[in-house]
């Protein structure tokens, strides 16, 4: 069985650009999240969905951050436009339950994002 | 905010030793969960303990969960130079369908 797959891997951008990462979970998998990673840090959930429908995104900074998930299998987050302290691992994971607790997250390789 | 911490912050043993790490967290769980993560590499998920649950085992790993105390333990014995990673507790809390990840553990095992 495929993982999550997440591109790109690395990406540097100047302050003020934009960026967007891509994430493909895991077949059939209902639930999609993602969470920035800072260095040295535990992961923070940025945004979460089921199917294409947003349940969580109370710690997204909607000014500059977006997400979506179409059709309910991959998804983008776009950051526009990029400060300094984004600077981030980008950590796509997802899970297959719809309904009860979580259960296990399956985690993509994540996206390296550096801003000068 | 972060829900679960983590103690020690690192953690440096000689290969064969047992490593053991230490979660609390502040409210009520549905379950809790422990990752693993290699330098550069996503998360991996290890063991998933309920909050009826009291201790669970999955080859040299061992969780034990008080909820009286709102406290984990992972108990990695027998460790390889592999184990070298850093190890993540995670909490469902009640009400709440998503998990948040603690600060982790860096984990060094010597050869």
């Amino acid at each position: 069985e495929a993982g999550v797959a997440q591109s790109p891997r690395y990406k540097i951008i100047e302050k003020r650009q934009s960026v967007a990462f891509w994430c493909n979970p895991i077949s059939g998998h209902a639930t999609l999240y993602w969470y920035q990673q800072i260095l040295g840090q535990g992961p923070k959930l940025l945004i979460q969905f089921q199917n294409n429908g947003v349940v969580d995104d109370s710690q997204l900074p909607k000014d500059r951050f977006s997400a979506e998930r179409l059709k309910g299998v991959d998804s983008t987050l776009k950051i526009q436009p990029a400060k300094l302290e984004d600077s981030a691992v980008y950590l796509c994971a997802s899970s297959p339950r719809l309904a009860g607790d979580v259960g296990e997250l399956f985690f993509g390789e994540g996206s390296r994002l550096t801003v000068l | 905010s972060q829900q679960g911490e983590e103690d020690p912050q690192a953690l440096s043993i000689q290969e064969g030793e047992n490593a053991t790490m230490n979660c609390s967290y502040k409210t009520s769980i549905n379950n809790l969960q422990w990752y693993r993560q290699n330098s550069g590499r996503g998360l991996v998920h290890l063991i998933l303990i309920r909050s009826n649950e009291r201790e669970k085992h999955s080859g040299r790993l061992r969780v034990t969960l008080d909820t009286s105390k709102k406290s984990s333990s992972l108990l990695i014995t027998a460790s390889r130079a592999a184990d070298t990673a850093s190890y993540f507790c995670a909490t469902e809390m009640q009400g709440a369908q998503k998990l948040v990840f603690g600060q982790g553990t860096r984990l060094t095992i010597n050869p």
